[in-house]
């Protein structure tokens, strides 16, 4: 089944406790990106990825690391957690030749810091 | 910068009936696309339907439709017959040809519909 898979489902942390929230894509899509999504805000993007080796920086990149070492998984990586960046993280990815076909999600990550 | 815009953040309707949900979007583009997105509680994103800003047709998908005004940059959705597996959270995205995969998302709008 095409799809992709986000870990952990939900997250409990303390400040400044490090964590690393995996993404995985089966379906060879070279794109791939992170969002947040918070109340009365939408969906704003993190990072995202055009290739395996390159990435760059969405709309909210700050507190946030990410890594494309091999094309099906983008990890997102939380060095130092603050309380602000509690919130649902989703990963999504695309082909990158065919915009019109949108973004497959993942079922999204629930993070609490504390 | 693109952006998106729900005006609308909460609607109800009543089961069987139809209802519109809004979206505006504003962008000196001319080849994008836009999709609308559902969430229901199991807050999975799934996507509902999409529309080719070249394609004068407006999309149609089963009981969802969409009228697209390019020059009013316009992007409304239609749900007839509602059903209860409606109820949902939609969000509005705009997607650009020419800016890579970055898509724009609005904030928006929790549908609920009504036994």
């Amino acid at each position: 089944e095409a799809q992709v898979t986000q870990n952990p489902r939900y997250l409990i942390t303390v400040t400044g406790k490090k964590l690393t929230v995996t993404c995985s894509q089966n379906m060879n899509h070279e794109y791939m990106s992170w969002y947040r999504q918070d109340p009365g805000l939408g969906l704003r993007q993190i990072y995202y990825s055009m290739n395996v080796e390159v990435t760059d920086k969405g709309d909210v990149p700050e507190g946030y690391k990410v890594s494309r070492k091999e094309k099906r998984n983008f990890p997102l990586i939380l060095e130092s957690p603050s309380p602000n960046q509690t919130s649902l993280y989703f990963c999504a990815s695309s082909l990158g030749w065919d915009r019109a076909s949108g973004y497959t999600f993942g079922s999204g990550t629930r993070l609490t810091v504390v | 910068a693109q952006t998106v815009t729900q005006s609308q953040p909460e609607m109800s309707v009543q089961e069987a009936e139809t209802v519109t949900l809004s979206c505006t979007y504003d962008t000196s583009e001319n080849n994008y696309y836009l999709f609308w997105y559902k969430q229901p509680p199991s807050r999975q994103m799934i996507l509902v339907i999409r529309q080719e800003a070249y394609k004068q047709q407006n999309a149609t998908e089963n009981r969802f439709s969409v009228n697209f005004q390019k020059a009013a940059k316009s992007f409304s959705l239609k749900i007839s017959d509602s059903q209860l597996g409606d109820t949902a959270m939609y969000f509005c995205a705009f997607g650009s040809a020419n800016t890579g995969n970055q898509f724009y998302f609005g904030t928006g709008t929790s549908l609920t519909v009504i036994p």
